[in-house]
């Protein structure tokens, strides 16, 4: 499975924006960008994925870098309740693909009032 | 529908004892996954259902564990002789894969093992 590369631990202030980066070097055609995050003491939920192109959703932004070895996951205001791990996932698309997901430790995200 | 939930939240139990966890997934959701995660490090796939049809299963999945979907509903995941590096939280989640890539996760069953 491709790996992704993400920092252990990131602090922001609260009301900032926030820039999560991840490093996928032998990400390959194929493969889907996805974020998940794990708020304390809940299962992971789904932030958002993406393949070439930036995107948007009422969460996050995505930016994805041209050449699709790196990412950024942007929360454009912080708040105390987006503190979690988050984690930057590469997940094969296809048909009868399978589809488990392979979580590396991701990035604990600490918000300071 | 309420989304993913799991049962017991939480478990403790004596070396050498079977345990039994449950999950029901989101209605009409085909596929169901296990994950096991442990402090500090991010969820680990165990094994997944397509319907009743258990399709893959992780070398994590040692001959102790069991996992059923009868009836391609819920599931459930038992550990037989369990032993203190069974201490871990156990995570379900499903996802109707024809629709959307994402999985949702259940709360999780934290099982303690002494």
């Amino acid at each position: 499975d491709a790996k992704t590369t993400q920092p252990n631990s990131m602090e922001s202030n609260e009301e900032e924006p926030v820039h999560l980066p991840c490093n996928h070097s032998t990400i390959s055609g194929t493969d889907y960008i996805h974020w998940y995050r794990q708020l304390p003491s809940q299962g992971p939920e789904y932030v958002i994925h993406g393949l070439t192109s930036n995107v948007n959703n009422r969460m996050a932004s995505l930016a994805i870098a041209e050449d699709r070895k790196s990412s950024t996951l942007i929360l454009h205001r912080a708040t105390l309740r987006d503190a979690a791990v988050y984690y930057c996932i590469l997940r094969p698309r296809g048909g009868n693909r399978d589809d488990k997901i392979i979580f590396g430790k991701g990035t604990r995200l600490h918000i300071l009032p | 529908d309420t989304g993913v939930s799991q049962n017991p939240r939480h478990k403790i139990t004596k070396r050498g004892q079977n345990v039994t966890f449950r999950c029901d997934p989101i209605s009409e959701h085909n596929r169901l996954y296990w994950y096991r995660q442990t402090l500090g490090q991010g969820p680990e796939f165990l094994t997944y259902f397509q319907n009743e049809a258990q399709l893959e299963k992780s070398r994590l999945l040692s001959d102790r564990f069991s996992a059923e979907r009868p009836k391609g509903s819920f599931s459930t995941l038992e550990i037989q002789r369990t032993e203190q590096g069974d201490s871990a939280m156990y995570l379900c989640a499903s996802s109707l894969v024809e629709v959307s890539y994402e999985q949702y996760f259940g709360p999780g069953t934290r099982l303690t093992v002494t």
